[in-house]
């Protein structure tokens, strides 16, 4: 069974940037996506959008477009998140998972990272 | 964006009891619609995928129906372990989540 191992707790100042690593536990990427979902305290689950590994396809959600990139590296199967102009707004949970599909169509995620806080404050 | 609407937004309820949690889209995603159970301080759990299929691993009591814009998860019978926050999540477009509906124990 795939698991997916987050980068620890950060704590970034207003303006700067902060890079989120996802390791997966196999050997290669397959052809699912790591999709990238965060959680404001006491908020519900956004999505920001995604990757898809072997063919470094990337999708952003529209709010976070210019402000965020995904990318990803094969050798140590890690994807990551970077996350630019950091406001406080920003902090949050920020939780890796795989995307996966059943019958071609079907799109979920059944995996997940353990989350990674990330506190914006000056 | 497809907006997705969880009713109701909490819920009390007691071990035993039936509950229906129910989750509309803003138009037709077909059975695009998939569930998640979070417990504070972790990482949301797979429940439902496709409306309907069960994901490997969970209870049966927990089931999902729906298509279209209307989509229920029920547990049939609340295990004390059920007490969660539940959010639907759309995979038919750009993806999307309900608010999450809070079940409580009464």
């Amino acid at each position: 069974q795939v698991q997916l191992v987050q980068s620890g707790a950060e704590v970034k100042k207003p303006g700067s940037s902060v890079k989120v690593s996802c390791k997966t536990s196999g050997d290669t990427f397959s052809s699912d996506a790591i999709t990238w979902v965060r959680q404001a305290p006491g908020q519900g689950l956004e999505w920001m959008g995604g990757i898809i590994p072997i063919f470094n396809t990337t999708n952003y959600a529209q709010k976070f477009q210019g402000r965020v990139t995904f990318t990803a590296d094969e050798s140590t199967t890690t994807a990551y998140l970077e996350l630019s102009s950091l406001r406080s707004e920003d902090t949050a949970v920020y939780y890796c998972a795989r995307e996966t599909k059943w019958n071609y169509y079907y799109f979920y995620m059944d995996v997940w990272g353990e989350g990674t806080t990330v506190t914006v404050a000056s | 964006d497809i907006q997705m609407t969880q009713s109701p937004s909490s819920l009390s309820a007691s071990v035993g009891d039936r509950v229906t949690i129910t989750c509309r889209a803003s138009q037709s995603i077909s059975s695009y619609l998939n569930w998640y159970q979070q417990k504070p301080g972790k990482a949301p759990k797979l429940l439902i995928y496709a409306a309907s299929s069960l994901q490997s691993g969970v209870p049966s009591r927990f089931s999902g129906s729906g298509s279209g814009t209307d989509f229920t998860l029920t547990i049939s019978s609340l295990q004390p372990e059920d007490f969660a926050t539940y959010y639907c999540q759309q995979s038919y477009s750009i993806r999307t989540f309900g608010q999450g509906t809070r079940l409580e124990i009464k």
